[in-house]
């Protein structure tokens, strides 16, 4: 079946614009999570969303980051404003439940110029 | 302390090796545990998972758990050059099973 899918796979934008960044999840998978990945980095949490509940949104870095979720399926991380220290790749992932592993897309590579 | 701890690393070993790597981590009710390799540039992708004390093998890779000591450790026997990558310890942050949380990675390089 299909995996996590994410777009666009890169993204080059100027300093100051907004970007919206997609992530697909597995069909069927209640869990999804955001993350953010600088260069030579470990994985940066940014926000978590679990079925209806209220999303956990402790790892966002400033309110400039926000995410949704739509009918429990598509999430959209949205940046606004972007500055140069927002470059990373950011990375979805996708799982069943809280105990079962994640499945991650391939990222969206991020460079603010 | 870190919710979760690995050795950064990098973590040499001879080609043919067993390559071992540790992870520590501070809840003790945890009740899942995840391994991840991540390759240069690529995204992570699971290669053991385990929920019960001991050993879970799968081809030449030993996942292993000790509860008690709240460790869980990787091994990979006959390293091979491909196994290099940063590897990735993950779990529930607590009993609650909430979302998952990752360690910061250990980097093993196999050396021919």
């Amino acid at each position: 079946g299909a995996g996590v899918s994410q777009s666009p796979s890169n993204k080059v934008t100027e300093k100051g614009k907004d970007v919206e960044l997609r992530c697909d999840p597995i069909s069927g998978h209640t869990a999804l999570y955001w993350y953010r990945q600088s260069l030579g980095q470990g994985l940066e949490f940014l926000i978590y969303f679990q079925g209806n509940s209220a999303p956990d949104k402790s790892g966002l870095p400033s309110d400039r980051f926000s995410a949704e979720r739509t009918g429990g399926s598509v999430s959209t991380l949205t940046i606004q404003r972007t500055q140069q220290e927002d470059s990373a790749v950011y990375l979805c992932a996708s799982s069943k439940g809280v105990t079962s592993p994640l499945h991650f897309g391939n990222g969206t590579r991020l460079t603010v110029t | 302390q870190k919710e979760v701890e690995q050795n950064s690393g990098p973590l040499s070993v001879p080609e043919g090796a067993i390559a071992s790597l540790n992870c520590t981590y501070s809840d003790r009710g945890s009740q899942s545990f995840f391994w991840y390799r991540q390759y240069s540039g690529k995204s992570p992708e699971l290669i053991m998972f385990i929920y019960s004390n001991g050993d879970k093998e799968d081809g030449r890779f030993t996942a292993q758990l000790n509860k008690a000591s709240q460790y869980v450790s990787l091994l990979i026997r006959d390293s091979q050059p491909s196994d290099s990558a940063t590897y990735l310890c993950a779990l529930p942050r607590d009993s609650s099973a909430s979302k998952i949380i990752f360690g910061s990675g250990t980097r093993l390089s196999i050396r021919p």
